[in-house]
């Protein structure tokens, strides 16, 4: 099946520095990658819809100016938590979509983020 | 707007047992629906998922999923649990934008296994 990697596993930071992660998927292409946010014992929250070539669409909630997101091939995604504070502390999950399945995406292991 | 009610936070069942996880969606069109595993610290597996067709769904790892309209249910279900069935469970309904869909998670319903 299509795998999606994740990069970092987990990240510690100090408060007020910037943390990128990375999301690629492996074996196929994807034109569309979304972020999502889980708290502890939390269902997921979608926070942006990633699409390859142009910018993400966030969701309502979601600071674009905080949370930067970018899409620069079919097979990577950058989610950039920029001045991250300990409310920013959590797991960051991505997912890509088949460009050649419509109907499935498939998750990245996820990343966890903490701030100190 | 779509949602998913999952209503039991916590199942815990003995090893061996049967099991059901309840969910119950609301969507105003025939919904796109999704049975995902997380085992802790990791991403999400797909278990199972209903487009259309057969409303009995047979998934990995001997897991089952029965789509009612008139229940608005899909509820999850396996016959004999294994301890290493220990995990979150999410059930999720896809809206669909041109083609494609984006799911809506349920806050999820944790299984414990007892041996």
């Amino acid at each position: 099946g299509a795998v999606v990697s994740q990069h970092p596993s987990w990240v510690i930071c100090k408060s007020g520095t910037s943390v990128k992660i990375e999301c690629r998927s492996l074996d196929f292409q994807a034109t569309t990658m979304f972020w999502y946010r889980q708290f502890p014992k939390q269902s997921l929250m979608l926070m942006a819809t990633s699409n390859e070539g142009s910018k993400a669409t966030y969701e309502q909630g979601v600071e674009k100016d905080k949370f930067l997101i970018n899409h620069a091939s079919l097979t990577l995604s950058t989610l950039t938590v920029t001045s991250a504070h300990p409310e920013d502390s959590s797991f960051y999950i991505c997912s890509a979509r088949d460009s050649m399945s419509y109907n499935e995406q498939f998750f990245g292991p996820g990343t966890r983020l903490t701030v100190l | 707007a779509q949602s998913v009610t999952q209503p039991d936070i916590h199942i815990t069942v003995s090893e061996g047992a049967s099991l059901e996880l309840r969910c119950n969606y609301s969507y105003g069109a025939t919904p796109y629906l999704f049975w995902y595993v997380q085992s802790p610290g990791q991403g999400l597996q797909l278990l199972l998922k209903y487009f259309s067709g057969d409303t009995l769904v047979q998934g990995i790892k001997g897991f089952e999923a029965e789509f009612k309209r008139s229940q608005s249910s899909f509820n999850l279900r396996k016959p004999s649990v294994h301890w290493s069935d220990a995990a979150e469970y999410f059930c999720a309904v896809g809206e669909v934008q041109g083609g494609s869909y984006i799911p809506t998670f349920g806050r999820g319903t944790s299984l414990i296994v007892h041996p």
